[in-house]
């Protein structure tokens, strides 16, 4: 199976800061990399797919970069609504593997 | 828009089998795959695996042995199985759609299922 390590965890941050939370694969996924939020106890919310493609709906402030095994998800100033959990997760092959979480809270 | 809803028991004793089952509404289930995916205690997601309208079925193998995925078009609905459950399989149980490249796109509220005697 492909592993997927995030980093860091737990990440603690401001309002108005710009974070990035890195997602690495243990093998070449090439860009079939996703990012989900999920808040207090609801489900998961797709947030980008094929490491870059943000979702209708998904504030721009928002973004996905990278290839191959090293992955970033950027938020490019914090806004309250965005302390939460974040998970990657490979769609190179099954079985699909979510990365542990990141917890981003407030400093 | 298209929406998820699992139903099914809360509770299982040790060894027996979950059973649970998703009602699609405000779409079709054509074209698309059906998946569950469970979140464990310490928050850690697992997918289970899903089903197509086909039948065609893709199984985790780490539970393969345990899982089965069934159908009913006619109900608008998907059901998984997982046999010999233990306390390790104690999780929040989602439901969701894949849009066929294993991106999950829509999900279920999620149901909580405790393995306990």
């Amino acid at each position: 199976d492909i592993q997927m390590t995030q980093s860091p965890s737990p990440l603690s941050a401001s309002v108005g800061d710009r974070v990035t939370i890195t997602c690495r694969a243990s093998q070449n996924i090439k860009r079939f990399l996703s990012w989900y939020q999920q808040k207090g106890g609801k489900a998961p919310k797709l947030l980008i797919s094929v490491a870059s493609g943000l979702q209708n709906g998904v504030p721009s402030r928002f973004s996905g970069s990278g290839s191959g095994t090293d992955f970033n998800l950027t938020i490019s100033s914090l806004q309250p609504e965005d302390f939460a959990t974040y998970y990657c997760q490979q769609t190179y092959s099954t079985p699909y593997i979510f990365g542990q979480g990141t917890k981003l809270d407030i400093k | 828009q298209v929406q998820l809803q699992e139903s099914g028991p809360g509770l299982v004793k040790p060894s027996e089998t979950l059973s649970l089952t998703c009602a699609v509404s405000g779409g079709s289930m054509r074209t698309y795959y059906w998946s569950w995916i469970r979140q464990s205690p310490d928050q850690r997601l697992e997918w289970i695996g899903y089903i197509y309208t086909s039948g065609r079925t893709n199984y985790n193998p780490s539970l393969k042995s345990r899982v089965t995925m069934s159908f009913d078009l006619s109900k608008n609905q998907f059901s998984l199985s997982l046999t010999s459950v233990t306390a390790a399989d104690t999780a929040v149980y989602f439901c969701a759609r894949d849009d066929t490249t294993g991106v999950i796109d829509h999900w279920g509220q999620g149901t909580l299922v405790t393995v306990s005697s």
